[in-house]
């Protein structure tokens, strides 16, 4: 079982720079999420999707976009990087019965210089 | 709103110890507790939960029970190894609010052989 696949493992980008951060799962799960990890700061949700075309805020959303066309993809695109982007990223999913039971990516690096 | 705090960190030990870390939380409603872990260069794995007062959770030696009178979810484990190196989250989750886990900032653990 893949669970929640999570690519590029690393990234350096440039300021003003775009990307899409990948994320997959195959596990059918309704529930997905985006977390930035920061040092000492725990992790933060920025958004996250309770199925296929829905989607909304978390706490942390500025700077981000995220679409759901599909059950199995959330992807999270940075449009404009900046240097406070620079983080651990997580995307996580869940099934609608077991909320909090959540199954994590391994994460994505990002560094913006 | 929901928070969640944990002992601040980091904790070193020696192999054999006994650990404890606090957890308190701040809730609206009835959530789920849980504890996850997240070992060097790795996402997120759940450790263990509780969805009512009372309730304890237990995995891999770890234990913590759900005490609604102290709003508290402590982790302990009676005899740490090595491998329990990583860090701990403890979280929360309460149904008909928002649809996130609200995590506390991690605490660090160090067992030293």
């Amino acid at each position: 079982n893949a669970g929640v696949t999570q690519t590029p493992k690393f990234r350096i980008l440039k300021i003003g720079q775009s990307m899409t951060l990948q994320c997959t799962q195959d596990m059918n799960h309704n529930y997905m999420y985006w977390y930035r990890q920061d040092p000492g700061m725990g992790l933060k949700l920025i958004y996250y999707s309770v199925g296929a075309g829905i989607t909304d805020k978390g706490e942390v959303p500025n700077g981000y976009n995220v679409s759901r066309s599909t059950t199995e993809d959330f992807p999270l695109r940075l449009e404009l990087a900046a240097p406070s982007q620079t983080s651990v990223y997580f995307c996580a999913s869940s099934y609608t019965s077991d909320r909090g039971g959540y199954t994590f990516g391994s994460g994505t690096r990002l560094t913006v210089v | 709103g929901n928070s969640v705090t944990q002992m601040e960190g980091p904790v070193t030990l020696s192999e054999e110890a006994f650990l404890t870390i606090n957890c308190t939380y701040t809730a609206t409603g009835y959530p789920s507790l849980f504890w996850y872990v997240q070992y060097p260069g790795e996402g997120l794995q759940l450790l263990l939960k509780a969805t009512k007062a009372d309730d304890k959770g237990s995995n891999k030696g770890f234990e913590a029970t759900y005490r609604k009178e102290t709003t508290s979810f402590h982790l302990e484990k009676g005899s740490v190894q090595v491998s329990d190196s990583a860090v701990y989250f403890c979280a929360l989750y309460t149904q008909g609010g928002s649809e996130k886990l609200v995590f506390g900032k991690g605490t660090k653990l160090t067992v030293n052989p």
